[in-house]
């Protein structure tokens, strides 16, 4: 039962360098997230998904991107990577057929060091 | 807007004994759900209940329970007979229906037992 999974797990970037962190959920959810995470601090919702195809952003957007081929896959594109990107970047998952009871399940995080 | 306020930063309790960790919420949406989540050192968010705007009865699992005051806006979570274990970051959040599923986050309040 693999859950949510994030890849990879760490990874240092230079300024300027693009990535694409990986997030696959098996649960057959239809919302998707990202957050970042940074020292000391909450999370804050970069993107979200509610199905395939359909993306939009959330509080802290600037310098990502997304996209939903699938149902099963949420990819984030970091592009021309700035030191203020460096964080936890966390990719959850939930169903939601009545609304707002269910919980999100979160992926184990991937820890962004960009140098 | 959408609001979730955790005011304390950092609370310390004696092994066994009970907790209560505030968080408090704003939101004009009638239809709502409030979420509390652990953070352990190793990072990994982990759910522990939920409640919702329309629940009469407060939540409860196992030793985790939420005090929930509709009219004050507040969701404070209690950890009865607190473990070594329990120890770990704590994150009060929010699901609002009228935002398309989006999730608020508190800033966290780091909790440590004390043998």
């Amino acid at each position: 039962n693999a859950g949510v999974t994030q890849t990879p797990k760490f990874r240092i970037l230079k300024i300027g360098q693009s990535m694409t962190l990986q997030c696959t959920q098996d649960m057959n959810h239809n919302y998707m997230y990202w957050y970042r995470q940074d020292p000391g601090m909450g999370l804050k919702l970069i993107y979200y998904s509610v199905g395939a195809g359909i993306t939009d952003k959330g509080e802290v957007p600037n310098g990502y991107n997304v996209s939903r081929s699938t149902t099963e896959d949420f990819p984030l594109r970091l592009e021309l990577a700035a030191p203020s990107q460096t964080s936890v970047y966390f990719c959850a998952s939930s169903y939601s057929k009545t609304f707002n009871t269910d919980t999100q399940y979160f992926g184990p995080g991937t820890r962004l060091t960009v140098l | 807007a959408q609001k979730i306020t955790q005011t304390q930063p950092g609370m310390f309790v004696q092994e066994k004994e009970a907790v209560t960790l505030d968080c408090t919420y704003d939101t004009s949406d009638p239809s709502y759900g409030l979420f509390w989540y652990k953070q352990p050192s190793s990072g990994e968010m982990i759910f522990l209940i939920y409640q919702g705007s329309y629940d009469q009865q407060n939540a409860t699992e196992g030793r985790y329970s939420l005090n929930f005051q509709k009219a004050r806006k507040s969701a404070n979570l209690v950890i009865s007979a607190s473990q070594l274990g329990d120890s770990a970051m704590y994150f009060c959040a929010m699901r609002v229906q009228g935002t398309g599923n989006q999730f608020y986050f508190g800033t966290g309040t780091s909790l440590t037992v004390i043998p």
